[in-house]
């Protein structure tokens, strides 16, 4: 099925850990995106990569590292996890970034951090 | 900073009523995204509203874009328990970043 696919669904762990999440998408989308939605549904965007360059850096701890081996895969590595870090995130991608395209997410990864 | 705001936040209301969410802007979008989000999976996109005073249709869903393009409107005719969900609603502004209302609860009681 096209898609896009994130990994873990759900990942709890403790302060201090280091963790990954993964995406990928087959839609051969040019551009991708990592989301955090907190506890209140609000839409935060954190990245954006454009055919694996980073074009979108907000305001976010330098504790989160976006990688983009290819256009197909943005992952997520969060280190030194800290509780304000548990929220839902998401990965989406469109196809380009110019373009009054709509986003596709991915179904999400909880993150809890104890 | 630009913000879009999205009003109610949240709406619990009968099964065959009617409801409007409304999103608000003081900045000109150039199209507005309304997606919908059901637990556990991420946003899809219902509608995308390009035109200045622009109604689109689906189904029991009618999207209308502001004249002006700074603001939009959902309504659900006779609403059903399938509609519950969480309403976002995305500005997409001239460079094409896309600007995301709060979001708006709905839940339909049977």
């Amino acid at each position: 099925d096209t898609a896009v696919s994130q990994t873990p669904k759900y990942l709890v762990t403790q302060m201090g850990n280091d963790k990954s999440i993964k995406c990928e998408q087959n839609l051969g989308h040019d551009t991708m995106y990592w989301y955090k939605q907190d506890s209140k549904k609000f839409l935060k965007i954190m990245f954006s990569y454009n055919n694996k360059e980073l074009i979108i850096n907000e305001t976010v701890p330098n504790r989160f590292s976006p990688k983009s081996p290819d256009k197909a895969h943005l992952n997520l590595h969060i280190n030194s996890l800290e509780l304000g870090d548990s929220a839902v995130y998401f990965c989406a991608s469109r196809p380009q970034t110019g373009t009054n395209s709509p986003l596709h997410f991915g179904n999400g990864t909880r993150l809890t951090v104890t | 900073t630009q913000l879009l705001e999205q009003s109610p936040q949240f709406l619990s209301i009968q099964e065959g009523e009617n409801l409007t969410v409304y999103c608000n802007s003081s900045s000109v979008f150039s199209s507005l995204q309304w997606y919908r989000q059901e637990p556990g999976e991420g946003p899809v996109l219902l509608v995308t509203v390009v035109t200045g005073g622009e109604v689109k249709k689906l189904k029991r869903l009618t999207f209308q874009f502001g004249d002006a393009r700074k603001d939009s409107s959902l309504h659900i005719t006779a609403a059903q328990p399938g509609d519950t969900g969480l309403y976002l609603c995305a500005g997409v502004r001239s460079n094409y970043q896309l600007i995301w209302g709060a979001g708006t609860k709905l839940i339909i009681k049977p």
